[in-house]
């Protein structure tokens, strides 16, 4: 069966400094869809970032992006010139073509100011 | 955020009430899905419509009754919850495609509490 983990529970970071988020997943396909959502406090659970398994350059969406090893089964977000409004639970996701999402358990993320 | 709404936001039932939980969805989605969120926990699937049909039913009990009516609205029907079953209840919807372009889109969640 498919898993998805997240080592990290909890991190911080300072503002304006890069953080980067973990997460591994284990499984036995070759083409699957790996996701990152953010759910702020109180707020919206939204799609971050996403990544097909068979694209080898990483993902990027401006302040975001991945480190995605496919042999390691890694898939780690990083967030630059991290804001205040970072702060939130972010979600490693992951799916195949036509299979359920799996979520890993969540890291939650402070910014100090 | 008003992509997929949730109603109500708040509630609190005792064990032998019954209440219902909204979904609606405003994308044009076909595929729309039930998770439980709870503390310290990663999100459970409980269930997924495609194009109205049940297709996905993840071992959960009765008390929790789904219904789909159309492509863009869902309820959770709920009778005789356990204080277990307190939880934030998440509504998301797709295309329902399969591929990447299936990404699912959340609603705010109803924040459910069993007394």
């Amino acid at each position: 069966a498919q898993t998805v983990t997240q080592s990290q529970p909890e991190m911080s970071v300072q503002e304006a400094e890069t953080v980067t988020l973990s997460c591994t997943y284990d499984t036995s396909e070759s083409d699957y869809y790996l996701f990152w959502y953010k759910q702020p406090p109180s707020r919206q659970m939204i799609l971050v970032i996403r990544q097909e398994a068979y694209k080898q350059q990483n993902a990027t969406e401006n302040r975001f992006s991945v480190n995605f090893q496919k042999a390691a089964k890694s898939f780690s977000l990083k967030i630059s010139d991290s804001q205040l409004g970072d702060a939130a639970m972010y979600f490693c996701a992951y799916k195949t073509s036509y299979d359920k999402v799996i979520f890993g358990p969540g890291t939650s993320l402070s910014v100090i100011p | 955020e008003t992509g997929v709404t949730q109603t109500p936001r708040h509630l609190v039932m005792g064990m032998t009430n019954k209440k219902s939980l909204k979904c609606e969805q405003h994308l044009g989605h076909n595929a729309m899905y039930w998770y439980k969120q709870s503390a310290k926990k990663p999100l459970e699937l409980m269930f997924v419509y495609n194009f109205k049909e049940q297709t996905e039913n993840n071992s959960v009990p009765s008390r929790f009754s789904p219904e789909c009516p159309n492509s863009s609205h869902l309820f959770l029907h709920l009778h005789t919850l356990q204080p277990e079953d307190s939880a934030l209840y998440l509504c998301a919807s797709s295309q329902g495609s399969s591929g990447i372009t299936d990404t699912q889109y959340f609603g705010p969640g109803t924040r459910l509490t069993v007394l």
